[in-house]
């Protein structure tokens, strides 16, 4: 069965601390996707990356970066260098292929991320 | 601003009423997608209409239906409500029919409160 295991419900930093938010899913599908989502304190849901099951290429964004490790079944994102600004709820969410499922994303539970000044 | 539009943000009400939410999509996608998140079940898939058919369908109760209307608004119709249906109510949108790797745009959302 496909699921999206965040076991990291909430993490405090002090600003300018790196962290990693972890991200382990499981799914039968060989055709998949991953995303994270960000979800700030004014409640939307923001997309962050989307990734495919055959691109195990890490992806750097300013601050941000992934990291997705098929043999670990795992996709985590790090922040460096944290600001007040990244506080959120993050979310790992999985999309499979397998039936034409379409756009229904798996989430996992979110992690709460909290930056100190 | 996501472009995606869901009307009211709060909502009130009693047990045992039904209760209609509103999304307004981005201009030009034609997928609408409703995500349910509580505390217990986190963000949960409900339901997702493409071009105002059903596409796919989750964990959505049989007292939850929705549609997608021929201007691609959709609405969700909450009925015989209970304590736990208590949560945030997500719209979200896309440009296509769904495929799996399809980057969703979400709403603000709508905070339902059964008292």
């Amino acid at each position: 069965a496909q699921k999206v295991t965040q076991a990291q419900t909430e993490i405090s930093v002090v600003e300018k601390e790196d962290v990693t938010l972890d991200c382990v899913y499981e799914t039968r599908d060989t055709t998949y996707y991953l995303f994270w989502y960000k979800q700030p304190p004014s409640g939307e849901l923001v997309f962050l990356i989307r990734r495919n099951s055959f691109d195990e290429q890490n992806e750097i964004s300013g601050r941000y970066s992934w990291n997705f490790q098929k043999s670990t079944s795992s996709f985590n994102f790090t922040i460096t260098a944290s600001q007040v600004v990244d506080s959120a709820v993050y979310f790992c969410a999985l999309s499979e292929a397998l039936y034409n499922q379409g756009g229904k994303l798996i989430f996992g539970q979110g992690t709460e991320l909290s930056v100190k000044p | 601003d996501s472009g995606v539009t869901q009307t009211p943000k709060h909502l009130i009400t009693a047990t045992g009423q039904r209760v209609t939410l509103r999304c307004s999509p981005r201009s030009g996608d034609l997928s609408v997608y409703w995500y349910q998140q509580s505390l217990d079940q986190g963000l949960q898939f409900l339901i997702q209409y493409y071009n105002g058919e059903e596409r796919a369908k989750g964990n959505i109760l049989e007292r939850f239906s929705a549609q997608q209307f021929p201007d691609l608004h959709s609405e969700l119709n909450l009925s015989s409500l209970e304590l736990g249906d208590s949560a945030l109510y997500f719209c979200a949108s896309s440009v296509e029919s769904g495929f799996a790797n399809e980057k969703l745009f979400f709403g603000s959302g709508t905070q339902l409160s059964v008292l």
